[in-house]
């Protein structure tokens, strides 16, 4: 089944601890994406990869870190949480191609306390 | 910011009627997405629209895009209350890699 998927699905940390949240595609798609949804602001793209080892900024890329080594994955980094980043993350992956319609992951729920 | 605007924020029909959601938009674009996402889940896209096409069907929806206004709108025909969702416009520039999208109207269709 087509499908992309992220870990975990919810999560409660405090301010300053690491974390990763991952995500996987597979269906060799060269485009994935990262956006954070928050409640009256739709969804923000925070950063987006063309292919592997690029990368590049969305709308609110501060507080993040993303990497791209295998064309399937695409996690996404937060150095140090703090409670703004408080947020439900969505994972997504496309053709890049100008038909690039988005398949996009369930969703990270994301509490920074 | 390009980022889209959808009207209504809400919107609430009986089973059978039509649904009309607006987005307008502030820049140059290539296309014109919508996606439909249901509570709390990932979106779903339902139909591109392309910046030199006026309009587009499939099935039961109907997209059009106007550029000189900057505006697209979204027709649910008959619609059904499996149709309750939140609908979002994305707006895509022409490096195909940066998408906009609004913040949404939350269709509720009552059975």
């Amino acid at each position: 089944e087509a499908q992309v998927t992220q870990n975990p699905r919810y999560l409660i940390t405090v301010t300053g601890k690491k974390l990763t949240v991952t995500c996987s595609q597979n269906m060799n798609h060269e485009y994935m994406s990262w956006y954070r949804q928050d409640p009256g602001l739709g969804l923000r793209q925070i950063y987006y990869s063309m292919n592997v080892e690029v990368t590049d900024k969305g709308d609110v890329p501060e507080g993040y870190k993303v990497s791209r080594k295998e064309k399937r994955n695409f996690p996404l980094i937060l150095e140090s949480p703090s409670p703004n980043q408080t947020s439900l993350y969505f994972c997504a992956s496309g053709t890049g191609t100008d038909y690039n319609e988005q398949f996009f992951g369930p969703g990270t729920r994301l509490t920074v306390l | 910011s390009q980022q889209g605007e959808e009207d209504p924020q809400a919107l609430s029909i009986q089973e059978g009627e039509n649904a009309t959601m607006n987005c307008s938009y502030k820049t140059s674009i290539n296309n014109l997405q919508w996606y439909r996402q249901n509570s709390g889940r990932g979106l779903v896209h339902l139909i591109l629209i392309r910046s030199n096409e006026r309009e587009k069907h499939s099935g039961r929806l109907r997209v059009t895009l106007d550029t000189s206004k900057k505006s697209s709108s979204l027709l649910i025909t008959a619609s059904r209350a499996a149709d309750t969702a939140s609908y979002f416009c994305a707006t895509v520039k022409y490096n195909f890699n940066k998408f906009y999208f609004g913040s949404g109207t939350k269709l509720n269709v009552k059975p």
